[in-house]
């Protein structure tokens, strides 16, 4: 059975870089079935698509975040990594990790439902 | 970027009654898929259908999905207490975006 874990600081400076490592046990990040996400929900409010990675190293980001954000995947030790840079309060929000299917052909990706989530982690930014 | 609307925003119904909540896409999601989840206060999102009618594994047949295009619907048909939840509707396409949530709170 396939879980994720996130893990990193829950307190992060204005102006700094926030760190999130998800680790995937019961399962391979490399494998070709899967994409690996990020998403993010602000206090009291909806689900924000971060970005993804998949296996051939190939990311996508939210528009809204590209200039500050970096989706990594470390395959030797199953895990894969967020990194966002100059934060402000606003990206004070619970951050998952989830997994998504993916199939591609000569052409193109299609891209399936999340079916497992990380329990998430809590990141608050502030002085 | 494709924005996707859910209504109502809040649904209160009592247990044993039947719900059914909207997602409405602005353009057609064409080969893309949409999915379904159920959040509870303090938990991750479970995905409960995806390809828009496709139950996820261990999702009860009270739920199910329907739709295509840019309209579809999420029913459970007989509201079980631990069905009061928010939920909501995610379209899988290359730069995925999620619904605003549908409330469904007890009467």
């Amino acid at each position: 059975q396939v879980q994720l874990q996130e893990s990193g600081p829950g307190l992060v400076k204005p102006s700094e870089t926030l760190s999130l490592t998800c680790t995937v046990s019961g399962g391979s990040i490399s494998s070709d079935a899967y994409y690996w996400t990020w998403i993010r929900q602000h206090p009291g409010k909806g689900l924000e698509w971060i970005g993804y990675i998949y296996n051939s190293g190939s990311t996508y980001y939210n528009s809204s975040l590209n200039s500050r954000l970096s989706i990594s995947r470390d395959t030797s030790a199953n895990q894969f990594s967020l990194k966002l840079t100059s934060v402000t309060a606003a990206d004070t929000a619970v951050y998952y990790c989830a997994r998504g299917s993916i199939y591609c052909n000569r052409l193109t990706c299609y891209y399936y439902a999340m079916d497992v989530w990380g329990r998430g982690a809590t990141v608050t930014v502030s002085s | 970027e494709i924005v996707l609307t859910q209504s109502p925003g809040t649904l209160s119904l009592s247990p044993g009654e039947r719900a059914s909540f909207s997602c409405r896409a602005s353009q057609s999601l064409g080969t893309s898929s949409l999915a379904w989840y159920q959040q509870k206060p303090g938990q991750a999102p479970r995905l409960l259908i995806y390809d828009a009618s496709s139950r996820a594994t261990g999702i009860p047949d009270r739920f199910s999905g329907s739709g295509s295009g840019t309209d579809f619907t999420l029913t459970i048909t007989r509201l079980e207490p631990e069905d009061f939840a928010v939920y909501y509707c995610q379209q899988c396409g290359i730069l995925p975006t999620f619904g605003q949530g549908t409330r469904v709170e007890i009467k």
